[in-house]
């Protein structure tokens, strides 16, 4: 059974296009992340829903929008992309998202190109 | 500035030994947890150690933390060719929710 699922696995696209990623879990937790691994692989954490709450939006360009219709979901679109964005981009959810007691679960990346 | 640093970068060790690799961190902190990533996979937790943990062991993996020094180690005994992966620590700093990752090590074990 698939815990944390994005969609899609990869994808290329060329600058100026508006692009859409998906994240669905099916653990129940309240709470679902997005991250950014550049090609380094530092891991830094973009924004964090709870419970369709935004509680954590961190300085990212505003092209970037999450959207989370409910605590399952939560989808990352992207506006006008750059040579910058390409990265892969994980999804995650924890259980309740608190002070940083719980364990993570991530989603398997979507690898972006944009060229 | 980055939370988590570990070091080495790169590890690459004979199947059998031991491999350990190191976390620093700036701030307080509620926790620690260690992560492991496959090439071209998510995260998969590890272990959590809580501030007022100094050790704790996980089958083959043994963590250490020294809240004095804001450091932590992972040691991974006996290894296995399937233990080859990147590790990270992440930390989340007192007060707030933010997962704050190292940079990683990146272990190679030669069978």
């Amino acid at each position: 059974d698939t815990a944390v699922s994005q969609t899609p696995k990869y994808l290329v696209t060329q600058m100026g296009n508006d692009k859409s990623i998906k994240c669905e879990q099916n653990l129940g937790h309240d709470t679902m992340y997005w991250y950014k691994q550049d090609s380094k692989k530092f891991l830094k954490i973009m924004f964090s829903y709870n419970n369709k709450e935004l509680i954590i939006n961190e300085t990212v360009p505003n092209r970037f929008s999450p959207k989370s219709p409910d605590k399952a979901h939560l989808n990352l679109h992207i506006n006008s992309l750059e040579l910058g964005d390409s990265a892969v981009y994980f999804c995650a959810s924890s259980l309740l998202g608190g002070g940083g007691t719980d364990t993570q679960y991530f989603g398997p990346g979507t690898r972006l190109t944009v060229l | 500035s980055q939370q988590g640093e570990e070091d080495p970068q790169a590890l690459s060790i004979q199947e059998g030994e031991n491999a350990t690799m190191n976390c620093s961190y700036k701030t307080s902190i509620n926790n620690l947890q260690w992560y492991r990533q496959n090439s071209g996979r998510g995260l998969v937790h590890l272990i959590l150690i809580r501030s007022n943990e100094r050790e704790k062991h996980s089958g083959r993996l043994r963590v250490t933390l020294d809240t004095s020094k804001k450091s932590s180690s992972l040691l991974i005994t006996a290894s296995r060719a399937a233990d080859t992966a990147s590790y990270f620590c992440a930390t989340v700093s007192s007060g707030t929710y933010k997962y704050i990752f190292g940079t990683g090590t990146r272990l190679k074990v030669l069978a």
